[in-house]
């Protein structure tokens, strides 16, 4: 079975420019999340959806963050405008349904790394 | 409010040396799961272990061994004879039982394993 697909591994843009973060979960895994780590505030988690439905995006820095999740299959992180601070690498995870075995374990993709100058 | 520490920020051993990676959490949760992850230096995080509360047995998988001691929220883990492919900065993670799916990491322990 594949993993969790990210793209793309990595991304420079300048600061203003929107950039599109994507993310292709595990076939059958009912939940995705997405995380932010930088050196300062370590991994931190920025929304995660169930079946599609964003459950808890308290931890989206501020609204130029957004993130969607059209179908099962690919999910969307997008930042517009960006800014040097938002400099960090993106994971995105997956985890099964409730019903799984390993509902509690998530499985991380390769991460985006982001460089906004 | 739920909370991982992990205290060594960085330990360095030589190969072969045993090296032990602290991880204190704290909830007020009855039922949760702790967790280790592996980040080596490509960047990815791989998973290592998932504990249940409920369930206190120590675990060994080959040169690792998780010791969690619930008397003092504690969730260790030990590598036997290092080798440089241990080097990674290790994760210790914790998750409620409630209706949230919120994983809470540590600031995790870099690791450097010196031939």
């Amino acid at each position: 079975d594949a993993g969790v697909i990210q793209s793309p591994r990595h991304e420079v843009t300048e600061m203003g420019q929107e950039v599109t973060l994507r993310c292709k979960p595990i076939s059958g895994h009912d939940y995705l999340f997405w995380y932010r780590q930088t050196m300062m505030r370590g991994l931190e988690l920025l929304i995660y959806f169930n079946n599609n439905v964003p459950i808890d995006d308290s931890g989206m820095p501020e609204d130029r963050f957004s993130a969607k999740m059209p179908n099962a299959s690919f999910s969307t992180l997008k930042i517009q405008p960006s800014e040097p601070r938002d400099s960090a690498v993106y994971f995105c995870a997956s985890s099964p349904t409730r019903a799984a075995t390993r509902y509690n374990e998530q499985f991380f993709g390769p991460g985006t790394r982001l460089t906004v100058l | 409010a739920q909370k991982v520490t992990q205290a060594q920020t960085e330990i360095s051993v030589v190969e072969k040396e045993d090296v032990t990676l602290d991880c204190v959490y704290e909830t007020r949760d009855t039922t949760y799961y702790l967790f280790w992850y592996k980040q080596p230096p490509s960047g990815e995080l791989v998973f290592l272990i998932r504990r249940n509360s409920f369930d206190e047995q120590n675990e060994i998988s080959g040169r690792y061994s998780w010791n969690f001691q619930k008397s003092t929220s504690s969730f260790n883990f030990t590598i036997t004879a290092s080798q440089v492919v241990d080097s990674a900065v290790y994760f210790c993670a914790l998750k409620g039982r409630g209706a949230t799916n919120k994983l809470i990491f540590g600031t995790g322990t870099l690791l450097a394993v010196q031939p």
